[in-house]
């Protein structure tokens, strides 16, 4: 069965530039999460959907990052304009009704 | 806000020793799943607990709801021990809140 798979793995980009992350989840896993890891901390939640549902986004920075999950299935994370201080990892992970999570290899990213 | 507090926040081990993890969480957790992050940044599944306590070769959780913590024990422990441990508590929403980490470095 394959896993949760993310793309792209590495971005770099000038500071004002956009970037989106893509993630395909486990197939048949409805609860999607996606995280921001900075350097040297733990994943720090950022917003999850139940099927294309958004439960919670209170963590999204709405100015400039936005999450889609228009069928419940795959995701797309944007970051427009981006800043240095969004330098991190962004990881997805997914769970079958809020059971353990299966976390993808991550997208790093730095902007310069 | 929801915290997740994890001690200590580092540790070193010789090789063959013991140690214990400890998760202490602000929020009402159902389950708890414990990770180690190895060196490449990928997150590696130990354990997913309901209250109770699971155990798996040299490593031993236990998870306690009613006093809010969680505990990682490591017996005997190994170079490839090495890495950083998250534990993650989980909300009755599925809302999943990680810890702040433990960075471990076992040495020979």
């Amino acid at each position: 069965e394959a896993g949760v798979t993310q793309s792209p793995r590495y971005a770099v980009l000038q500071e004002g530039q956009a970037v989106s992350f893509w993630c395909d989840p486990i197939s048949g896993h409805d609860t999607l999460y996606w995280y921001q890891q900075p350097r040297d901390q733990g994943p720090q939640l950022l917003v999850y959907f139940r099927d294309e549902a958004v439960i919670d986004n209170s963590q999204l920075p709405s100015d400039r990052f936005s999450a889609v999950r228009p069928k419940g299935t795959n995701s797309t994370l944007k970051i427009q304009s981006a800043k240095q201080g969004d330098t991190a990892t962004y990881l997805c992970a997914s769970s079958f009704r809020g059971l353990q999570l299966y976390f993808g290899e991550g997208s790093k990213l730095t902007v310069l | 806000g929801d915290k997740v507090k994890q001690s200590p926040s580092a540790l070193s081990l010789q090789e063959g020793t013991n140690s214990a993890l400890r998760c202490n969480f602000s929020i009402a957790a159902t389950t708890v799943q414990w990770f180690l992050q190895n060196p490449r940044g990928s997150l590696i599944n130990l354990f997913y607990l309901v209250p109770g306590t699971k155990e798996n070769g040299r490593l031993k959780s236990t998870f306690n709801s009613k006093e809010s913590y969680s505990t990682l024990h490591i017996r005997d422990a190994q170079l490839e021990d090495s890495g950083t441990y998250f534990c993650a508590a989980f909300s009755n929403t599925d809302k999943v809140v990680f810890g702040t980490g433990t960075r471990l470095q076992v040495s020979p």
